[in-house]
């Protein structure tokens, strides 16, 4: 089945930083979404990818679809405290599923 | 808002026994999605529902089934508990328009299940 690697797996950043998480995946996908969970709710989704080099931004979020069409990566400038939570990549073919990572943890240092 | 609303939020069962867990779609979507999340994991494709029927199943064994109803919603059923059956059950909603799938799929808040 699809696979996919998301690094790192735990991060501390400072408020003000800008930080990047990214999403690898042994199998192709023809679109990549972000999402974020915060503590005891669902998924929310942040950004979502439909072709092969695409660079999308929402707010201070940016994300691209890598010209392989195997990875992913999100960028997050100026952290502040509410960007604590957990940050899922999930890849998508042309079927009915998402295949999601295994989430990067992220907590802000005030 | 994203409109996709589950019940219970919580619940606790004991091995063994059937649970069924409720799903609401967002206003406007036809097709409903379940994923189950284990603590510290991601979640993971379990079924989806489109016009009353399952339209793709993961590696789940078959006693984990589900309805959609002509409202949309949908329910997820899991027979003969395990306790490995303890993580937190999301629902998704999306549209389907036929030659492709709408991907923007908006989850439910989800039902922690603890089976003891």
């Amino acid at each position: 089945g699809q696979q996919l690697n998301q690094s790192p797996q735990s991060m501390f950043i400072q408020e003000g930083e800008d930080v990047s998480m990214n999403c690898t995946s042994s199998s192709i996908f023809n679109t990549w979404l972000w999402y974020k969970q915060d503590p005891g709710e669902g998924p929310v989704l942040l950004i979502a990818l439909y072709k092969a080099g695409e660079l999308t931004s929402n707010g201070r979020l940016t994300a691209q679809f890598g010209i392989t069409r195997k990875d992913s990566f999100l960028n997050i400038s100026a952290s502040i405290p509410s960007d604590v939570g957990i940050y899922f990549c999930a890849g998508q073919l042309s079927d009915y599923k998402l295949s999601f990572g295994a989430g990067t943890t992220v907590t802000v240092r005030a | 808002e994203t409109g996709v609303t589950q019940s219970p939020t919580h619940l606790i069962k004991t091995r063994g026994q059937q649970v069924t867990l409720r799903c609401s779609s967002q206003s406007g979507h036809n097709t409903v999605s379940w994923y189950q999340q284990a603590l510290g994991q991601g979640p993971q494709f379990i079924f989806q529902y489109y016009r009353e029927e399952e339209n793709g199943r993961g590696n789940f064994p078959p006693r984990f089934s589900g309805l959609q109803f002509p409202n949309y919603s949908s329910e997820l059923n899991v027979n003969a508990l395990e306790l490995d059956d303890s993580a937190l059950y999301l629902c998704a909603s999306s549209f389907f328009r036929g030659a492709q799938m709408n991907t923007e799929a908006f989850f439910g808040q989800g039902t922690r299940l603890t089976v003891v």
